[in-house]
């Protein structure tokens, strides 16, 4: 049972256009969201996250929405850059289980120049 | 200051076999959890140990194990392999009180059963 799902498996953007990927959860319990991005042969590497008491948190390029009520989040990026090219996972986790993360399949990301 | 290092980076089993994984973490950092990443199953939390003890432990088979060393050095051993154990094996640190942001991946172990 996939409980965090990202139904895009992958996704090309131009560079300077907004990238948007989308997360889908089931788990009401769930009340924390992160975005990772992994680039090959590394690890994955926290990117932004927010807390289900929000509904946005900006970094920089980097924004995240969360409709609870639909259950589903979003990274938007602008403007992408081709740097921004690599696997974007979202992952969920619930309270009192803060090492417990549940993590979508991802959404690969190319950024063309 | 060094990051998360795992060894070794790639592997090749066979059917039956077992196999000991290994992960070094940040120096200071006492959590280590592992994951397990599949393709159509995206990372899968399989365990985390702090302080030598396992705290969190996901819906993994017993033949799935770990321990942590005084050093926070861990170790994930996988028993009577299995074809659907080939994956990306993850270990993250984070030091004591962090959050889930604060975890560092390693680049990770990639193991083919045949």
């Amino acid at each position: 049972d996939q409980q965090v799902k990202q139904n895009s498996p992958s996704l090309s953007v131009q560079e300077g256009r907004i990238s948007i990927l989308n997360c889908d959860y089931t788990n009401s319990m769930f009340d924390y969201f992160l975005w990772y991005k992994k680039y090959p042969a590394e690890g994955p590497t926290f990117l932004i996250s927010i807390s289900s008491i929000k509904d946005k948190n900006e970094d920089g390029r980097f924004t995240v929405f969360l409709n609870k009520s639909a259950k589903h989040l979003s990274l938007h990026i602008v403007p992408s850059q081709p740097g921004d090219s690599a696997v974007y996972f979202c992952a969920a986790s619930a309270a009192g289980g803060y090492q417990k993360v549940t993590f979508g399949t991802g959404t690969k990301l190319q950024v063309i120049p | 200051k060094a990051g998360v290092t795992q060894t070794p980076r790639y592997l090749i089993k066979t059917r039956g076999q077992q196999v000991t994984l290994s992960c070094s973490p940040i120096s200071g950092h006492r959590s280590v959890s592992w994951y397990q990443q599949t393709p159509g199953q995206g990372l899968q939390f399989l365990f985390e140990y702090f302080s030598e003890t396992q705290r969190n432990k996901g819906n993994f088979p017993g033949r799935f194990s770990g321990r942590q060393f005084s050093n926070s050095r861990s170790e994930m051993n996988v028993s009577t392999l299995e074809l659907g154990d080939s994956a990306l094996y993850l270990c993250a640190s984070s030091p004591e009180g962090g959050s889930v942001e604060t975890q560092y991946f390693g680049p990770g172990t990639r193991l083919l059963v045949l």
